[in-house]
This record gives structure tokens, C-alpha cells and sequence, in this order.
């Protein structure tokens, strides 16, 4: 069955407490994002990464890291440095830029199920 | 730098009624795509609208991208309490940082019966 996971569905944090969130795809995607969504704020990019090996900051990066070792997985770690990290946590990965389609074109983004995060 | 901003942010609709939500950018996009967000859910995909002007519907839903290709709007039609959920446009702009949508923030969308 293929799809996106995420795990776990919650996940409480200390105070100073480093914690990683997982995220696997078997849809043999290249690309791979991280969101970050508070109420009424909507989806907002914390880290992406077009390939494996390599991954640019989005718009929320401070606290947060990442790492793509391998295609199929985008673990995202919230530090102690994000002082708020309680929030609602997405993951989705896509093929990819379109490239041989003419125009750039970027394709549908498949979002995993979520982990909420919750600080103790 | 790229904004995508959406409004209005809640919309209360009694069920039988249209609802709109629309979409500006502060850039030329190259195309737009659009989410639903159910209660508790993820967003999944509805549609996706690269050409100038381009119109395309979905049985009630009917999603539109400007002529100057910086604005998008959703229009469902009748709605139903099935429609209820948060809506997102999200945008890309090629001149930009590869490889990126731009999220706006949504419109939560309730039905009263």
C-alpha cells in the first residue's frame, strides 16, 4: 500500500528536550517538505529537500533540522532552540520538478497523516 | 519576497448557499494549485491550473487563475456539509527559489444544516 507516514500521531516534549519526528514515503518521490501549521495560520514551509543529500531551508527553519540520507525518509528533529515548537507538524513529498514538461511545473504535493507536538 | 494571500480567513454558510474563497499573489505564478483540509485531516490535492485565464470544474466546485496569472478564485456552488474543511491555495512562482509552493493561509469553510 503505498503512501506517506508520519510518526507518531503525538508527541510530547520537555523543556530542553531535543525530539525527532519521522516521515517515510514509498511513492518513490524526489521531492520532500516539512510544515509547520498553527491555528489560523495555514501551512508554513519549515525545510524542503528536491533530492536526496540535499536540503534547503524554508521559511521557519530556526529550531529545526533535518537530514535526507535516504530517498524514502525526511526525519525532522525540533530543538531546544524552537521555543514554541507546539504545533500540528506535515509532512508531504511530490515527484519533483516537472522538467520535461516545457514549463517548470511542480507537481501535487501528498501530505503524510500529521504529528501533533505538545510541550509537558 | 513571494506572498500568496487568501481571504476571507472563516466563512460561515448556511447549507444550499455558494461560498467563494480567493487568492492573490504578490507575483506572476506559474501555476496554482489548491488543497482541502477536512477536520483533523491532511490536505489533499483538488486541482492543480497553469494557463491565463484557465477555468475547470469539479462537479460543484469550479476553480478559476486570472488572465494576469495573480489570482485564483474557488467557487463550490449549493454547498453541502460535506464541503465543510479548509481550503488552500498554494502557488509557484519559477523565477523563485526552486522546488516550492507558496501556502496561503486558508479558508475554513462551515456549513449549517
Amino acid at each position: 500500500d503505498g503512501g506517506i507516514t508520519q510518526s507518531p500521531k503525538y508527541l510530547f516534549r520537555k523543556e530542553g528536550q531535543n525530539v525527532t519526528l519521522s516521515c517515510e514515503q514509498n511513492l518513490n518521490h524526489d521531492a520532500m517538505y516539512w510544515y509547520r501549521q498553527d491555528p489560523g495560520q495555514g501551512l508554513r514551509l519549515i525545510y524542503y529537500s528536491q533530492i536526496v543529500n540535499d536540503f534547503q531551508k524554508g521559511d521557519i527553519a530556526e529550531g529545526y533540522s533535518v537530514s535526507r540520507e535516504k530517498k524514502e525518509s525526511f526525519p525532522l528533529t525540533v530543538t531546544s532552540a524552537q521555543k514554541n515548537p507546539t504545533a500540528f507538524y506535515l509532512c508531504a513529498s511530490s515527484i519533483g520538478l516537472n522538467w520535461l514538461a516545457g514549463p517548470v511545473v511542480p507537481e501535487t504535493q501528498y501530505f503524510g497523516p500529521g504529528t501533533r507536538l505538545l510541550v509537558l | 519576497g513571494q506572498q500568496v494571500m487568501q481571504i476571507p480567513q472563516y466563512q460561515h454558510v448556511q447549507e444550499g448557499e455558494d461560498f467563494t474563497t480567493y487568492c492573490n499573489s504578490s507575483t506572476t505564478l506559474s501555476n496554482i494549485q489548491w488543497y482541502k483540509q477536512r477536520p483533523g485531516g491532511h490536505p489533499v490535492f483538488l486541482i492543480q491550473l497553469v494557463k491565463s485565464g484557465e477555468v475547470k470544474k469539479q462537479k460543484r466546485l469550479t476553480f478559476q487563475f486570472g488572465e494576469a496569472k495573480k489570482n485564483s478564485s474557488l467557487h463550490i456552488t449549493a454547498t453541502q456539509t460535506t464541503d465543510v474543511g479548509t481550503y488552500f491555495c498554494a502557488g509557484f512562482d519559477r523565477g523563485s527559489t526552486l522546488g516550492r509552493l507558496y501556502f496561503g493561509r486558508g479558508t475554513q469553510l462551515t456549513v449549517w444544516p
